[in-house]
């Protein structure tokens, strides 16, 4: 079974903090995936890997970064955290079409 | 750019009841489609997927879809619920995408769809 693990479940951070979400993968998946969900949106792509050291924005990158040094390990960085970055954050790993997902970070901005 | 729907954001029915979930798609290429479903404080887990073959998927927990292209539907169904079944639920398409010289499956989700299925 594909496992991927989320380093937290819960978080809550002040206005201005670095902000740094790990995920890591144990399948040797190529593609990792940065998304956020919000009530009525869905899920939303911020960030994507497709190799180690290889990244490429998604739809809503403002305000995030990440860093992917080696292949089982996707993180997402907020710079300097803000409140409208409160939401849940989801992982995801795929070979090629079939996305896995992790349990997800809940994320709270004060 | 593809694009997906999910007609009902909730869908509340009683145990035992049967259950549709509704999802229409837009897509210009070969189309893949998934249905995930979120339990409360969880990540997605995949219910079932249409890649090719027989339009009738089926998938986990008593679940199936029909992928009817003509109609650009992936409706999601379960003929008798129970109250585990309470989650939201996500209809995906993957499209194809290139970056860095490869290919990927991206996939677009719709707004998903909450069942609360009641005693």
């Amino acid at each position: 079974d594909v496992k991927v693990t989320q380093s937290s479940r819960y978080l809550v951070k002040r206005t201005g903090e670095k902000v740094f979400l790990e995920c890591v993968q144990d399948m040797d998946h190529e593609n990792m995936f940065w998304y956020r969900q919000d009530p009525g949106l869905g899920l939303r792509l911020i960030y994507f890997s497709y190799d180690v050291k290889m990244k490429e924005k998604g739809d809503i990158p403002e305000g995030y970064s990440v860093s992917r040094e080696k292949k089982e390990r996707f993180s997402l960085i907020l710079e300097s955290a803000s409140t409208n970055q409160t939401s849940m954050y989801l992982c995801a790993s795929s070979m090629f079409r079939e996305q896995y997902f992790g349990p997800g970070t809940r994320l709270t901005v004060t | 750019a593809q694009s997906v729907t999910q007609l009902d954001s909730q869908v509340p029915v009683f145990e035992e009841a049967p259950v549709e979930l509704r999802c229409n798609y837009s897509s210009s290429v070969s189309v893949y489609l998934f249905w995930y479903v979120q339990y409360p404080n969880q990540g997605l887990q995949l219910l079932l997927k249409y890649l090719s073959g027989s339009t009738l998927v089926k998938g986990i927990n008593g679940f199936e879809a029909e992928f009817n292209k003509s109609q650009t539907s992936f409706h999601l169904r379960k003929p008798s619920v129970h109250i585990s079944d309470t989650a939201e639920y996500f209809c995906a398409v993957s499209d194809l995408a290139n970056a860095g010289g490869t290919s990927y499956g991206k996939l677009t989700f719709g707004q998903g769809t909450i069942l609360t299925v009641h005693p």
